[in-house]
């Protein structure tokens, strides 16, 4: 069992430029998630899927999207990349929504 | 506003003694709070929960008590362990069930052998 993979460990982008950050699960969890953590800041919800097909805004939704691709995979894209977005991205998934969340080991993103 | 607040940025604590975390919370709709820890390089994993029907939760060397009066619960780890150095986050729920959790900015808890 991997539990929660995520792809790239780290990206460098310019500003303006896309991509998008990978997620997967191999727990058959239902809910998945999708978080920043900056300094002093704790970490907030970008985005949220608490089932395959639905996806829902958390608290800092604006510039990114996501796509649940499928019950194991849910992906967050970056459309125009800016510094702001300079952060460490972390995704989690849970059986169901509320449930103890378990979390990948993180991507490292710089916006330069 | 920060909802969850963690006012104790870092901790050190010798091994053996207990290590004691706190949080405040300033929503009276939260009704259910988790404790991660976190090692660098490496995503939060959970550790202890509490509903708010309950003052206090135990599991193992970690305990974990709320007052609802206060706003304020507290992670006690005793006794403690080099392996405990970590991050620790507090998170709040509103309502069981809701996907949505609302961090605090952590703690940085080191044990000193």
């Amino acid at each position: 069992n991997a539990g929660v993979t995520q792809t790239p460990k780290f990206q460098v982008l310019k500003t303006g430029q896309s991509m998008t950050l990978q997620c997967a699960q191999d727990m058959n969890h239902n809910s998945m998630y999708w978080y920043r953590q900056d300094p002093g800041m704790g970490l907030r919800l970008i985005y949220y899927s608490a089932s395959e097909g639905t996806t829902d805004k958390g608290e800092v939704p604006n510039g990114y999207n996501v796509s649940r691709l499928n019950k194991r995979e849910f992906s967050l894209r970056l459309e125009s990349a800016a510094p702001s977005q300079t952060s460490v991205y972390f995704c989690a998934s849970s059986e169901t929504s509320g449930e103890k969340q378990y979390f990948g080991p993180g991507t490292r993103l710089t916006v330069t | 506003d920060q909802q969850v607040k963690q006012n104790s940025p870092s901790l050190s604590v010798q091994e053996g003694r207990i290590s004691i975390l706190n949080c405040d919370y300033t929503n009276s709709m939260f009704d259910y709070f988790l404790w991660y820890k976190k090692y660098p390089a490496e995503g939060p994993t959970f550790l202890i929960s509490i509903s708010s029907i309950k003052d206090k939760n135990e599991d193992g060397r970690f305990t974990v008590f709320l007052n609802k009066s206060a706003k304020h619960l507290s992670l006690h780890i005793v006794p403690s362990q080099p392996g405990d150095s970590a991050v620790y986050f507090c998170a709040a729920q509103i309502n069981f069930g809701n996907e949505k959790l609302t961090f605090g900015t952590g703690t940085r808890l080191t044990i000193i052998p």
